[in-house]
């Protein structure tokens, strides 16, 4: 069974602080991983990812997929409050369709 | 990246009624849109994908008659919860996929709290 998994469920952290969220993923005919920001409503695109190794990187935020471990890592350096949100990483499990599978997405906390 | 309106934002309604709610695509043709269903701490669940022009693809376990989906233009797909029961209470969301110039992504509407009594 196609699946994603994230963890920790849940971080709590103080403004500065760096984190590390983890994405797994067990799909067939793998072909990207996507990491989404959810403050709200609607889920916020971050980074795609397709190719082993190769970082990707918004500001403080960066990303990395490691296929030989079948993972991703969501980095934030310096974090701040508005860093607040649920953030989702799906990867799509079958080729020659466009469905994603989500992840149970890490709820994380930044205090002031 | 592609503007996604979904409307309502929010719902309630007695059980027995069917509720419609539609996703826009302000600009950008959707060929493929998703309908995903999320419950209180829990992940986006897919319930269905959505194809201009043909029959919408149901995931497993997702009840086609009660979950009507129709999408007649490039622009346009509404799901309708039909004799809507307080088990339906959710959060729907829909996205739309842009494969344009490479990418691969999916845009979110702002979801439609639905609320059942």
């Amino acid at each position: 069974e196609d699946k994603v998994v994230q963890s920790p469920l849940s971080l709590v952290v103080h403004e500065g602080d760096t984190v590390t969220l983890n994405c797994s993923y067990e799909v067939t005919n793998f072909r990207s991983l996507l990491w989404y920001k959810q403050e709200k409503k609607a889920p916020t695109f971050l980074f795609m990812l397709t190719s082993s190794g190769i970082e990707k990187k918004s500001g403080r935020l960066s990303s990395i997929l490691d296929k030989k471990e079948l993972s991703s890592i969501l980095n934030i350096t310096a974090t701040q409050t508005g860093d607040s949100a649920i953030y989702l990483c799906a990867s799509s499990p079958t080729s020659g369709t466009y469905k994603y599978i989500f992840g149970t997405g890490t709820r994380l906390k930044v205090l002031a | 990246g592609a503007v996604v309106s979904q409307h309502p934002s929010r719902v309630i309604c007695k059980s027995g009624t069917s509720v419609k709610i539609e996703c826009r695509s302000l600009d950008f043709q959707a060929t493929t849109m998703f309908w995903y269903r999320q419950f209180p701490k829990q992940s986006l669940m897919l319930m269905a994908t959505s194809n201009e022009g043909s029959k919408a693809t149901y995931e497993q376990g997702v009840e086609k008659d009660k979950f009507l989906i129709n999408h007649a233009s490039l622009t346009l797909s509404t799901l309708t919860v039909t004799s809507a029961h307080p088990e339906d209470s959710s959060f729907y969301i829909c996205s739309v996929l842009d494969t344009s110039r490479g990418n691969e992504k999916l845009f979110f509407g702002s979801g439609t709290q639905l609320s059942v009594l």
